[in-house]
């Protein structure tokens, strides 16, 4: 079973901020990685899939990076509608996710 | 429009059973693969169950394995869950996400059904 931590587990930032979010698999899933945003009351989004590549519709500002079993979500400049929680998920084997960043307003 | 519509949820007593249902429109049901994540309370996600798309392949958490039965119907588009000897630790909002256009990841989900387990 792989098993999925995320840090921090809240992140607190201001609008037009940087936030680097972080995510680990206790095993390598080499670049099977999906990151995922969720406001309350709504379900989870694909924001990320491939560890790097953008789902459709996401804007620029977000972006993935790494492989195996370290990964880093970036938000370049924070908007209002980002603050959320972010789900980070690997698919390398059944799927299991981390238990998420809230990322709030400073 | 790629759509899914999750119903069927509700209130129920502890070792009760409960189907949820899962529409889908707007793609080739029967060509892709469905999963179960649920989420409870306050809480993150957890992956439940999936089936392939013939239906031939099923998969389970271990939480759920010998409980729940993951099933679908290709004729009418829809996948369903059969969650039999409930627990107040079953509730949840149940979703069922597909793979259509992202490489293995859920880029398609529904809005959820709320299932309470509760005395």
């Amino acid at each position: 079973e792989i098993v999925m931590t995320q840090s921090p587990a809240t992140l607190s930032v201001s609008p037009g901020e940087r936030a680097t979010l972080s995510c680990r698999a206790s095993q390598s899933v080499s670049s099977n990685l999906a990151w995922y945003q969720q406001k309350p009351g709504q379900a989870p989004r694909l924001l990320i899939y491939g560890a790097s590549t953008r789902a459709t519709g996401i804007p620029a500002r977000f972006s993935g990076s790494g492989s195996g079993t370290e990964f880093t979500l970036t938000i370049s400049s924070l908007q209002s509608e980002d603050f959320a929680v972010y789900y980070c998920q690997q698919y390398n084997n059944w799927p299991a996710f981390g238990p998420g960043t809230k990322v709030d307003i400073k | 429009e790629v759509q899914l519509v999750e119903s069927g949820g509700g209130l129920v007593q502890p070792g009760g059973s409960l189907r949820l249902s899962c529409a889908a429109s707007g793609f080739t049901f029967s060509s892709y693969a469905m999963s179960w994540v649920r989420q409870a309370p306050g809480k993150g996600l957890e992956w439940v169950s999936a089936i392939s798309g013939s239906g031939g392949s099923t998969y389970y958490a271990d939480s759920v394995k010998g409980r729940f039965t993951i099933s679908r119907d290709n004729s009418k588009n829809t996948l369903y869950l059969q969650m039999n000897s409930l627990r107040a630790e079953d509730t949840a909002v149940y979703y069922c996400p597909t793979k259509i256009a992202a490489a293995g990841a859920f880029d398609i989900w529904g809005q959820g059904t709320m299932v309470t387990v509760s005395s």
